[in-house]
């Protein structure tokens, strides 16, 4: 079965700094790979996804990107962040009709 | 635009009763549902999936779909305090790349 590794755990950022968050997965190969971001009192909004090395699609307009430069590498940056930028930032994979498996998130925090 | 929808609760169910948590979805297209239960501060995990209209049973849990409903269910059994927590319904049209639609999630709490 697939493991999902994200890091950091935490992160408190100053409004206006860059932002890297890496995902990598291990135990499958070719995996669908997705970035969800959960802000409090709200649900899960997925933000970006990728079906394969290179090929990025936005769900949601905003000032984060996403890249995938391995089959099992996902990458969420930004260049600048907003206080609007908080929330619990996860990673996910899928490799069938089974579901989403999801990281340890992030907890972003920027202040 | 793709919706799920769940009452966000809190849910209070008695230690060894029935809980019951529900959820509808907008988009007719789809094909594949799921539940995860999130603790507090936890990412969410899977625990059920649904495909079929009727029943799926897997220990304590049951979830139950009704397409021509447009709804979901999920049914815990002999409720436990550990399964206090947030319970997410998801949706996906066809098993597509573009990911898991979820609701907001109910808040259930298991009374000792």
């Amino acid at each position: 079965s697939q493991t999902i590794h994200q890091w950091p755990a935490t992160l408190v950022q100053p409004v206006g700094s860059p932002l890297s968050l890496e995902c990598t997965v291990e135990g499958t190969s070719n995996p669908n790979l997705y970035w969800y971001r959960q802000a409090a009192g709200r649900g899960l909004q997925l933000l970006f996804y990728s079906v394969g090395i290179g090929q990025i699609s936005s769900e949601v307009p905003q000032n984060l990107s996403a890249s995938r430069p391995q089959d099992r590498q996902f990458i969420l940056s930004s260049k600048k962040l907003l206080l609007s930028d908080s929330g619990f930032y996860l990673c996910a994979c899928t490799t069938g009709a089974s579901g989403a498996f999801f990281g340890q998130g992030t907890r972003l925090t920027v202040v | 635009q793709k919706e799920v929808e769940q009452n966000s609760g809190p849910l209070s169910v008695p230690e060894g009763a029935i809980a019951s948590l529900n959820c509808t979805y907008s988009d007719r297209g789809s094909q594949s549902f799921f539940w995860y239960r999130q603790y507090s501060g936890k990412s969410p995990e899977l625990i059920m999936f649904i495909y079929s209209n009727g029943d799926k049973e897997d220990g304590r849990f049951t979830a139950q779909l009704n397409k021509a409903s447009q709804y979901v269910s999920l049914l815990i059994r002999d409720s436990q305090p550990s399964d206090s927590a947030t319970y997410l319904c998801a949706v996906n049209e066809g098993g597509g790349a573009d990911g898991l639609t979820f609701g907001k999630g109910t808040h259930l709490i298991i009374q000792p």
